[in-house]
């Protein structure tokens, strides 16, 4: 069955680094998204991307979070300058049209 | 703000029981609501419910919607150890970009 691939499966930055966050959607979607998941918490909307643009964005991604689709492949999540409350399960999802999100396994980001 | 409730937040149930989840919400422009299990990492799709009244069912899974009194149920019966995870509830909210917002989750406990 298709998966939505996720890389690292974990990463351990300092306060203030940059981050980068990788996902492989599966091929024959068009839409992609990054969630997050804060320990314990629930599941939080950051941004979804469709034809190569951002199609909408939540309150929490601002201007340290940028999204690339940098080839035919990958989706990437950066976060320029990372904090504390930025330690979180980060969940890339991709899906066809009126179809259920595909997620991946997730990226467990901790700052320190 | 689009809202969506889930109750009961936790529940615990012995193996053999028949659990009720339930999922309400409050959005605009109402695309679909999903169900998800999820276990340690990323959500996995359980039902995706488009049209009032139809029950969809997956094994000892099914799930119901009712749009004229938004809300959605998940029956889980014959419940099984396996059956423990968090259940997610998302709508989808928006027709631009397919943004689903979820719910804060059900953590079922299924004791042997």
């Amino acid at each position: 069955e298709p998966e939505v691939t996720q890389t690292p499966s974990h990463q351990v930055t300092q306060m203030g680094q940059e981050v980068i966050l990788r996902c492989v959607p599966i091929s024959n979607h068009l839409y992609f998204y990054w969630y997050r998941q804060i320990l314990g918490q629930k599941v939080e909307f950051l941004v979804s991307f469709y034809n190569n643009e951002i199609s909408e964005k939540s309150e929490i991604f601002d201007d340290q979070f940028s999204v690339e689709r940098p080839d035919g492949s990958n989706f990437t999540l950066k976060i320029r300058s990372t904090k504390l409350e930025d330690s979180a399960m980060y969940f890339c999802a991709s899906s066809a049209v009126n179809y259920g999100y595909t997620f991946g396994s997730g990226t467990r980001l901790t700052v320190v | 703000e689009d809202k969506v409730v889930q109750s009961p937040l936790s529940l615990v149930v012995h193996e053999g029981d028949t659990v009720t989840l339930n999922c309400s919400y409050e959005v605009t422009n109402f695309r679909s609501l999903l169900w998800y299990k999820q276990e340690k990492k990323a959500p996995t799709f359980l039902f995706m419910l488009t049209s009032s009244g139809i029950e969809k069912k997956s094994g000892r899974l099914s799930s119901i919607l009712d749009k004229k009194e938004l809300f959605s149920i998940l029956n889980i019966t014959a419940t099984q150890t396996g059956d423990s995870a968090v259940y997610l509830c998302a709508v989808e909210a928006d027709n631009y970009g397919q943004n689903f917002v979820f719910g804060p989750g059900t953590r079922l406990s299924v004791l042997p």
